[in-house]
């Protein structure tokens, strides 16, 4: 089956931790994105590929770091700078970069700061 | 730049009662639009999407769109809503990012709440 696929779940950190969300797509597609979503604020794109190697600042960057090492793959860390990381976040992909492709999205992670 | 209004945050219909989801748009150019679903504590699904031509979209699970350029809308409809429909329904109209890729903006949503 071809799809996204976001791990884990669920993740907890505690505060001044980094996390690492995963974030791996079969489609080969060659942009991906995270994004975002809060009660009642829709999504908020945090950061866009579209290249292996390549990444870009999406709305609310701050707080956030990904790489981009394999077409597959594209990780968002949620660094301790982000000061309200407790969010539901989704990864997504596209064939291409235009406007009119269709964004695929995975499950999403629940993360929740203690 | 570009924005969506859901203005209804909550609606409730009956099991078999049509529904139509209001979505309106800003945006300078031709618009993509874009209708999502959302289970609770799942990813989106699309539903439908509109580029060009005629106005009137179909999509899965029985949903149809209607893009109109005058009023800048986008509104979702069905004409008998079954229980499985309850969900969170997302509108979204698609740019080009300024340093290339394909932007979504989304709006924050309809919760559809059907009664049995």
């Amino acid at each position: 089956d071809g799809g996204i696929t976001q791990s884990p779940k669920y993740l907890f950190r505690k505060e001044g931790q980094n996390v690492t969300l995963s974030c791996e797509q079969n489609l080969n597609h060659d942009a991906m994105y995270w994004y975002r979503q809060d009660p009642g604020q829709g999504l908020r794109l945090i950061y866009y590929s579209q290249i292996v190697n390549d990444f870009q600042k999406g709305d609310i960057a701050e707080g956030y770091s990904v790489s981009r090492e394999k077409k597959e793959s594209f990780p968002l860390t949620v660094t301790s700078a982000q000061k309200n990381p407790t969010a539901f976040y989704l990864c997504a992909s596209s064939i291409r970069v235009t406007s009119t492709d269709t964004q695929y999205f995975g499950p999403g992670t629940r993360l929740t700061v203690l | 730049a570009q924005s969506v209004t859901q203005p209804d945050i909550h609606i409730t219909v009956s099991e078999g009662a049509s529904l139509e989801l209001r979505c309106n748009y800003s945006y300078g150019a031709t618009p993509y639009l874009f209708w999502y679903v959302q289970s609770p504590g799942q990813g989106l699904q699309l539903l439908l999407k509109y580029f060009s031509g005629d106005t009137l979209v179909q999509g899965i699970k029985g949903f149809e769109a209607e893009f109109k350029r005058s009023q800048s809308s986008f509104n979702l409809r069905k004409p008998s809503v079954h229980w499985s429909d309850a969900a969170e329904y997302f509108c979204a109209v698609g740019a080009i990012l300024t340093g290339g890729g394909n932007k979504l903006t989304f709006g924050t949503g309809t919760q559809l709440k059907v009664e049995l």
